[in-house]
């Protein structure tokens, strides 16, 4: 148990469909990272935020964006989806604003797009 | 996107014996870390290595960064079923980026 929760679960959408998808830090962590995980991969680093501004990104499209807020959460929103971007999405809560920090992850949101 | 070389892939080994896996970068590495990931579950930090050749243990879990800087391995002695999971490496360079390895899946027969 990280406290770091995401919602939802699961969730099915449809090619060219926008989603948003949830993610709740530990209380006090003022750095989130997000990443994609294909089935089989290791996850790839989406971007991070810190104090409510992206601090970072991979190499990812401007069509996946995310937002941080004062309360600790946090989304990630992806417009046009692929086939591709089916896979679980975790979000990753922490301090300061290193991106190798020790973070605690989230169990994550599986995606499928079809 | 860019990913380590981890190996092996996966292992099938008795309860009680150690294990050993490594992983290896093209590129030199100022962080390297190890993770395991249960089913359903996020990745969970197991050791944290901020130094070349630096060793450092968390129960039966032993990792090492090596001095190129562009490897490091895992081992775990003495295994036991609740080790079974996905282990996964992980190095970041100067720009900080954190890089992840394939993963190694570990089962262990009781």
């Amino acid at each position: 148990e990280t406290g770091v929760t995401q919602s939802p679960t699961h969730l099915i959408k449809t090619r060219g469909q926008q989603v948003t998808l949830r993610c709740s830090s530990q209380s006090g962590h003022n750095t989130v990272s997000w990443y994609q995980q294909a089935l089989g991969q290791g996850p790839q680093f989406i971007f991070q935020y810190y104090r409510e501004e992206e601090n970072g990104r991979g190499n990812f499209p401007p069509r996946f964006s995310g937002l941080q807020f004062p309360n600790y959460s946090s989304e990630l929103n992806v417009n046009a989806l692929e086939l591709d971007d089916s896979a679980l999405y975790l979000c990753a809560s922490g301090l300061g604003d290193t991106f190798y920090n020790e973070q605690f992850f989230g169990p994550g949101t599986r995606l499928t797009v079809l | 996107g860019q990913q380590l070389n981890q190996s092996p892939q996966s292992m099938f080994i008795q309860e009680g014996e150690d294990v050993s896996m490594n992983c290896t970068s093209s590129s030199i590495f100022n962080t390297w870390l190890w993770y395991k990931q249960d089913p359903g579950e996020g990745p969970v930090l197991l050791i944290a290595l901020y130094k070349a050749g630096e060793l450092t243990s968390n129960g039966r879990l032993t990792a090492q960064f090596g001095i190129t800087r562009k490897d490091s391995f895992l081992n775990i002695s003495a295994s036991i079923p609740s080790d079974v999971g996905i282990y996964f490496c992980a190095g970041a360079g100067n720009n900080r980026k954190l890089i992840w390895g394939l993963g190694t899946s570990l089962a262990v027969n009781p």
